[in-house]
């Protein structure tokens, strides 16, 4: 199975800050990364797509990038909705397999 | 508006079966494939499996974690998606999602998740 690795596992940061997420798959997986936002007692929400699209409704403040083992989400402006824990799911190959989750909190 | 909900959920002794529904609506069901994760509580997303559109042949694919015990259905003349739960374990406590998978770039996303149904494996 393809191993996720997400960091970090947390992060505190403010409104208007620039956050990154990482995540690194433990073999190539080309550009087939999702990433989801979910916020407490709620659904996973898609934000991207393979690798860098996302769908409409989605702020252009989020970004992801990457190919091979080493994929970034970038938020470019924090938000006070975007507290919330993101995950990077790869789509490559079955078991379809997600990382540890990045909770972003309020600094 | 696209729409999936869950239901079916509840406690169950382990060892005993319990099946999942999950209706579609506001798309045509038929054309997409409906995949089932699950989050066990205070812990991160998990995979349990999907079933392909019938245009695909209708095939599914399982976590590890279910192989052998879950199965995954679909009934496209009523919208439904069913994961059939048999000899459950305490570890299969979690929450269900349904979510459909859209094929784009020649693998699948999930753009579209239900809210989930509490399933608790306690005696």
């Amino acid at each position: 199975d393809i191993q996720m690795t997400q960091s970090p596992s947390s992060l505190s940061a403010s409104v208007g800050d620039r956050v990154t997420i990482t995540c690194r798959a433990s073999q190539s997986i080309d550009i087939y990364v999702n990433w989801y936002q979910q916020k407490p007692g709620k659904a996973p929400n898609l934000l991207i797509y393979p690798a860098s699209s996302f769908p409409s409704g989605v702020p252009s403040r989020f970004r992801g990038s990457g190919s091979g083992t080493d994929f970034t989400l970038t938020i470019s402006s924090l938000q006070p909705e975007d507290f919330a824990t993101y995950y990077c799911q790869q789509s490559y190959i079955t078991p379809l397999t997600f990382g540890g989750g990045t909770k972003v909190e309020i600094k | 508006e696209v729409q999936l909900v869950e239901s079916g959920g509840g406690l169950v002794q382990p060892g005993r079966s319990l099946r999942l529904s999950c209706i579609g609506s506001g798309f045509t069901f038929g054309d997409y494939a409906l995949s089932w994760f699950r989050q066990a509580p205070g812990k991160g997303l998990e995979w349990v499996g999907f079933i392909r559109s019938k245009a695909d042949g209708e095939t599914t694919e399982y976590a590890a974690s279910g192989k052998g015990t879950f199965i995954i259905s679909r009934d496209d003349s009523k919208g439904i998606v069913y994961l059939q739960m048999n000899s459950l374990k305490t570890e299969d406590t979690a929450v269900y999602f349904c979510s459909r998978g859209v094929w784009g770039s020649y693998r699948y996303f999930f753009d579209n998740w239900g809210q989930g149904t509490l399933v608790t494996v306690s005696s």
